[in-house]
């Protein structure tokens, strides 16, 4: 098993510019998650979705936008950077919110520079 | 409004120097409390889930502890290779149930 595989691991952006982040999970998850971290303010949660077809916002979900199309994919994506927008991405995903073992998985992450 | 606090922000040991990282927490209703190691350029990696006051889990030198309001993770002897951010999340009865995570922890242990 993969586990939860992130592309692209880097990648430089200039203001203005779009871009999607791909997560995809090999374990019938049912919860996908995007964070972002960045240095002092921990892992903090964008968007999330709870099954094929559904998304929801998070903490900070302004400038993102996300699809989760299949069940082991979940898209993140920037529809004009912004020099705020430099992060290092994260995405996990887990078992249903009430399943006993429900601990999250993370992927290796994506480190976004935008100039 | 949920908050998980983590203290210290930053730790450094000695090797074979114990210490306990704390997580302290203000929630509605707790279902689970998590922990999570992250080295430097990775992903967070799952350690433990406490779920009921009094419940105690262990891993090599790590031990997990859960009271009605703080989780303390004590490491005894730390080694180097124990150096790494600990995080720890919490996940509230009802509505999402997504986790929250705190700030996190810096641990560096010195040879």
């Amino acid at each position: 098993n993969a586990g939860v595989t992130q592309t692209p691991k880097f990648r430089v952006l200039k203001t203005g510019q779009s871009m999607t982040l791909l997560c995809a999970q090999d374990m019938n998850h049912e919860y996908m998650y995007w964070y972002r971290q960045d240095p002092g303010m921990g892992l903090r949660l964008i968007h999330y979705s709870v099954g094929e077809g559904t998304t929801a916002k998070g903490e900070v979900p302004d400038g993102y936008n996300v699809s989760r199309l299949k069940k082991q994919n979940f898209l993140l994506g920037l529809e004009s950077a912004a020099p705020s927008q430099t992060s290092v991405y994260f995405c996990a995903s887990s078992h249903q919110g009430l399943a006993t073992y429900n601990e999250q998985f993370f992927g290796p992450g994506t480190r976004l520079t935008v100039l | 409004e949920d908050q998980v606090t983590q203290s210290p922000e930053a730790l450094r040991l000695q090797e074979g120097e114990s210490s306990s990282l704390n997580c302290s927490y203000t929630v509605s209703g707790l279902r689970g409390l998590f922990w999570y190691r992250q080295d430097p350029g990775k992903g967070p990696e799952f350690l433990f889930t406490l779920y009921s006051a009094g419940e105690e889990k262990e891993k090599e030198r790590l031990k997990a502890t859960l009271t009605k309001k703080e989780s303390f993770l004590h490491i005894t002897a730390p080694k180097p290779e124990d150096s790494a951010t600990y995080l720890c999340a919490v996940q509230v009865i009802g509505g999402s149930y997504i986790p929250t995570f705190g700030r996190g922890t810096s641990l560096i242990v010195h040879p």
